[in-house]
């Protein structure tokens, strides 16, 4: 199956500061999204972006799909950015339509 | 609003009581889909369901009963829960496969 690894597993900012998380994925891909899940839990849709690049405010998105991988810029970066940061893929017909996670990148923004 | 509710946000229940968690979508999607998520071990699907009446397991499916009597609504079953099963749990529609999910705000679920 598709195999989804996400880099960095843990990153710790400066508020302010700026980063960039990958995702790479080992088949092409016709879905992938992007989530941050709060520190309560909840997972927030960020982008749907199966290919190109996408704003959002101070978030940025950007989907390679032909070199099978995806960017996520967080710019100008704040307390509330804390979380875990999640992409996933669509598995196709074949895998019930599942999205298949990452293992997520955790991220610390200190004031 | 377009959203996906579940309901209870919390659960804190005994071995062998049944439960069922409820998930409630307003964007008419064909696709439902109920997940767990477990330290160390990500989310992974438990039951999917492409259209009324029509439900498949996914990949943890052992200990979970779903429905999906009609289109919008698509609730978890445990019939008899187990400390096992003790994990965070959210359902998720999309309009298809291969669409933008939308993830309801989670359950955590311990039991006893």
């Amino acid at each position: 199956g598709i195999q989804v690894e996400q880099s960095p597993p843990d990153l710790i900012l400066q508020e302010g500061a700026n980063s960039t998380l990958r995702c790479n994925f080992s088949d092409s891909v016709n879905n992938l999204q992007w989530f941050h899940q709060n520190p309560w839990g909840q997972l927030i849709n960020l982008f749907y972006i199966p290919s190109g690049t996408k704003q959002n405010g101070r978030l940025s998105a950007t989907t390679v799909a032909t070199e099978r991988y995806s960017l996520l810029y967080i710019s100008s970066s704040q307390t509330t950015d804390s979380g875990v940061y999640f992409c996933a893929v669509g598995g196709g017909y074949n895998q019930g339509g599942k999205l298949i996670f990452g293992q997520g990148t955790e991220l610390s923004v200190k004031p | 609003e377009a959203q996906v509710t579940q309901n209870p946000r919390y659960l804190i229940t005994v071995t062998g009581k049944k439960l069922t968690v409820t998930c409630s979508q307003n964007m008419n999607h064909e696709y439902m889909s109920w997940y767990r998520q477990d330290p160390g071990l990500g989310l992974r699907q438990i039951y999917y369901s492409m259209n009324v009446e029509v439900t498949d397991k996914g990949d943890v499916p052992e200990g979970y009963k779903v429905s999906r009597k009609e289109k919008r609504n698509f609730p978890l079953i445990l019939e008899s829960p187990s400390p096992n099963q003790t994990s965070l749990y959210f359902c998720a529609s999309s309009l298809w496969l291969n669409t933008e999910a939308f993830f309801g705000q989670g359950t955590r679920l311990t039991v006893v």
